[in-house]
């Protein structure tokens, strides 16, 4: 299994409280990706990021916001949750973009 | 825009083929994928096919492409009760930077 790991795996949190989602790898993979899952939406796509520094916004990207200062971590932050935001998130790892991407375990959130 | 679609729901016998189908939007597609998908668990890739190729076969799996159509299916030979689960199409699109667009999965339910 690719080695990516997603912190921490559950939370419930309040809200407006700022919330903070870690994904961890350590195949040194440049692209990195942060997904929601919700019942029949499938995924969606919140932010990626393409290198150190450099992020795009996805489909579903309002009211989130992401940093990535390092290969291998990949920062993904509520700035003010609300309850539209629970939801099970996921991160992603490519090495090239192209031949697949690799998935954390996932992010239960809860906002109560 | 992109859209890619999927039945919800598919029920087999065990022994029995699955047949999963997929139909998407963008002609400008790179690759499609398949992933997997058990219950609390992360996404795992099953297999991916190039825009350019017809058939893919990778022991039990089969991806069939049909281009004009823009119509994917996996066909899973064989099916086992540990082939239940949840089962992703997914497209990369070369004019969005090789974003992931995703159905809403595939059930697949294994009668004994």
């Amino acid at each position: 299994d690719a080695g990516i790991t997603q912190s921490p795996r559950h939370k419930v949190t309040e809200t407006g409280t700022p919330v903070t989602l870690r994904c961890h790898q350590t195949e040194n993979h440049r692209y990195m990706y942060w997904y929601r899952q919700d019942p029949g939406h499938g995924l969606r796509l919140i932010h990626y990021s393409y290198g150190v520094k450099d992020t795009d916004k996805g489909e579903v990207s309002d009211g989130y916001s992401v940093s990535r200062s390092k290969t291998e971590d990949f920062l993904l932050t509520l700035e003010s949750a609300t309850s539209s935001q629970t939801s099970v998130y996921f991160c992603a790892i490519s090495e090239t973009g192209l031949l697949g991407a690799f998935f954390g375990q996932g992010t239960r959130l809860t906002v109560v | 825009g992109e859209d890619v679609e999927q039945s919800l729901f598919l029920s087999v016998r065990e022994g029995d083929s699955s047949v999963i189908n997929c139909t998407y939007t963008d002609s400008s597609s790179t690759y499609l994928y398949w992933y997997k998908q058990e219950p609390g668990a992360g996404l795992q890739l099953l297999t991916y096919i190039f825009s350019n190729m017809d058939m893919k076969q990778d022991q039990r799996l089969t991806v069939l492409l049909n281009k004009k159509d823009k119509h994917l299916s996996l066909r899973i030979a064989d099916t086992q009760t540990g082939d239940s689960a949840i089962y992703f199409c997914a497209e990369s699109i070369a004019d969005s930077n090789y974003q992931l667009i995703w159905g809403a999965g595939t059930k697949l339910i294994i009668k004994p």
